[in-house]
C-alpha cells in the first residue's frame, strides 16, 4: 500500500525567503505525485503533479517540485514566498490498477509567513 | 463551467441524528470520490463511485456510513446516528472517467460538527 510522509508539521519563513516543503512517499512502482494547497476553510487546489518525464515540475503560483526516485521524495519549492502563500500544503500519491483514483495524502505542512 | 459543489458548507448535528452531505461533480464528470479530513490530519479516502455504482469503498467505516451516486442528481454521503468522532471536514472530488488517477477536482468541503 502506498503512503506519504510530510516530516514538517509546521514551517515558518519570512516573506521573500525561499521555501522547501518535504514529502517522502512509499509506493512499489512509479508513483503519481501531487501537491495541493488548502487555505483556511477552503477546499484543495492542485499546485502541480508528476506522472513521468522531466523530474522537475513547474506548477501554479511560482511553485515547483522535484521528483527524486533514489530518495523517494517529491519536495515542493518556491524561490520567494509571498504572504498569500500562508496555507496548509498536502502531498499526495496516486496509484494504478485496482487502487486507481484512491489518492493517499500526507498529514500536511502548515506554512506561516512572517512579514 | 462551475466547479465541484458541496452543500451544505457547514452542518451541525446532535449525537444520534443523521447527516446528509451532497456533492455535485463538475459538468461532464461521472466519477466521484469522498474524503474525510479529521482535525490536524490529511485527507483520508473513503469511497469512490461512478453513477449508480460503487467502485471502491475500502475507506468507509463498516457501520453508519453509506454513499450513493444516482443516475440523476448529486452524490450523497449519509452518516446515520452521528457521534462526536464524526466531526470532520468531508471533501468530494470528481473526475472524468478513467482520469481520476491524473486529476481530481475538489469541492470546498462540508464541515460537520456533532454536538
Amino acid at each position: 500500500a502506498q503512503s506519504v510522509t510530510q516530516p514538517d508539521i509546521h514551517i515558518t519563513v519570512s516573506e521573500g525567503a525561499s521555501l522547501e516543503l518535504r514529502c517522502n512517499y512509499s509506493y512499489g512502482a512509479t508513483p503519481y505525485l501531487f501537491w495541493y494547497v488548502q487555505s483556511p476553510g477552503q477546499g484543495l487546489q492542485l499546485l502541480l503533479k508528476y506522472f513521468s518525464g522531466d523530474t522537475l515540475v513547474q506548477g501554479i503560483k511560482g511553485f515547483e517540485a522535484e521528483f527524486k526516485r533514489s530518495q523517494s521524495s517529491f519536495n515542493l519549492r518556491k524561490p520567494s514566498v509571498h504572504w498569500s502563500d500562508a496555507a496548509e500544503y498536502f502531498c499526495a500519491v496516486g496509484a494504478l490498477g485496482t487502487n486507481a483514483g484512491k489518492s493517499t495524502f500526507g498529514d500536511g505542512t502548515t506554512l506561516t509567513v512572517k512579514p | 463551467n462551475a466547479g465541484v459543489m458541496q452543500n451544505p458548507r457547514h452542518l451541525v448535528r446532535r449525537r444520534g441524528q443523521e447527516a446528509r452531505l451532497r456533492c455535485s461533480p463538475m459538468k461532464g464528470h461521472s466519477h466521484v470520490y469522498w474524503y474525510r479530513q479529521l482535525p490536524e490530519e490529511g485527507l483520508k479516502f473513503m469511497v469512490y463511485l461512478q453513477k449508480e455504482n460503487i467502485i471502491d469503498e475500502s475507506g468507509m467505516p463498516k457501520e453508519r456510513f453509506s454513499a450513493e451516486f444516482p443516475k440523476e442528481g448529486p452524490s450523497i454521503l449519509r452518516i446515520q446516528q452521528v457521534v462526536r468522532g464524526d466531526s470532520a471536514a468531508y471533501f468530494c472530488a470528481s473526475s472524468l472517467p478513467g482520469q481520476g488517477l491524473y486529476e481530481q477536482y475538489f469541492g470546498p468541503g462540508t464541515r460537520l460538527t456533532v454536538t
